[in-house]
């Protein structure tokens, strides 16, 4: 069965550093969403990107965060300059385009990223 | 704006016991509802979703939901766990108005002891 993949696994960085975090969705998905669990806390939407661009965001994603889909395969999110309550596993998840039967989402594996 | 709710943070038991975790929403709507679970070391699966009609929804691996609106409720069950069953389990609900994006409670971590 085809997967959502995140690489890396685990990121540390120096607070202030810039971090890609990358996702190879699911290949026929349409709809690319990044997700962010801070230890402890809820799961907390981020983006979600369709068509090339973003079609929804939070609070959270301010100008630090960016979204990208730089080739046919990839769904990056880069942090330009990490904070140290950036730490947190970043999930990505697709979901294909169609009818409500489809309408589930698939998560990776999560990059746990710790700003030091 | 929407909210979900799970009332247990940690629940331990036995294998063979029974399983009910908790999960209230809070929005007026059309909802669409869905549990996941997260493996140690794994990702977050689907184990279940619910759309419309029958409120008793049947999942993977034994699990079952059941929709109740006017509680604004959709409880996971298994009748019988197993030590496999130990995961943590996220409740989650998606609207219309919120588009896209699915709301999480905080999750449970479950231990199913041997």
């Amino acid at each position: 069965e085809p997967e959502v993949t995140q690489t890396p696994s685990h990121q540390v960085t120096q607070m202030g550093q810039e971090v890609i975090l990358r996702c190879v969705p699911i290949s026929n998905h349409l709809y690319f969403y990044w997700y962010r669990q801070i230890l402890g806390q809820k799961v907390e939407f981020l983006v979600s990107f369709y068509n090339n661009e973003i079609s929804e965001k939070s609070e959270i994603f301010d100008d630090q965060f960016s979204v990208e889909r730089p080739d046919g395969s990839n769904f990056t999110l880069k942090i330009r300059s990490t904070k140290l309550e950036d730490s947190a596993m970043y999930f990505c998840a697709s979901r294909p385009e169609g009818v409500r039967a489809t309408d589930t989402q698939y998560f990776g594996p999560g990059t746990r990223l710790t700003v030091l | 704006a929407q909210s979900v709710s799970q009332h247990n943070h940690h629940v331990i038991l036995s294998e063979a016991a029974s399983l009910e975790l908790g999960c209230n929403y809070s929005y007026g709507g059309t909802v669409n509802l869905f549990w996941y679970v997260q493996y140690p070391g794994q990702h977050l699966q689907l184990l279940l979703k619910y759309f419309s009609g029958d409120p008793l929804v049947k999942g993977i691996k034994g699990f079952e939901a059941e929709f109740i609106k006017s509680k604004f409720s959709f409880n996971l069950r298994k009748p019988s766990v197993q030590w496999s069953d130990t995961a943590e389990y996220f409740c989650a609900v998606k609207t219309k108005a919120a588009g896209n994006k699915l709301t999480f409670g905080g999750g449970t971590r479950v231990l199913v002891k041997p």
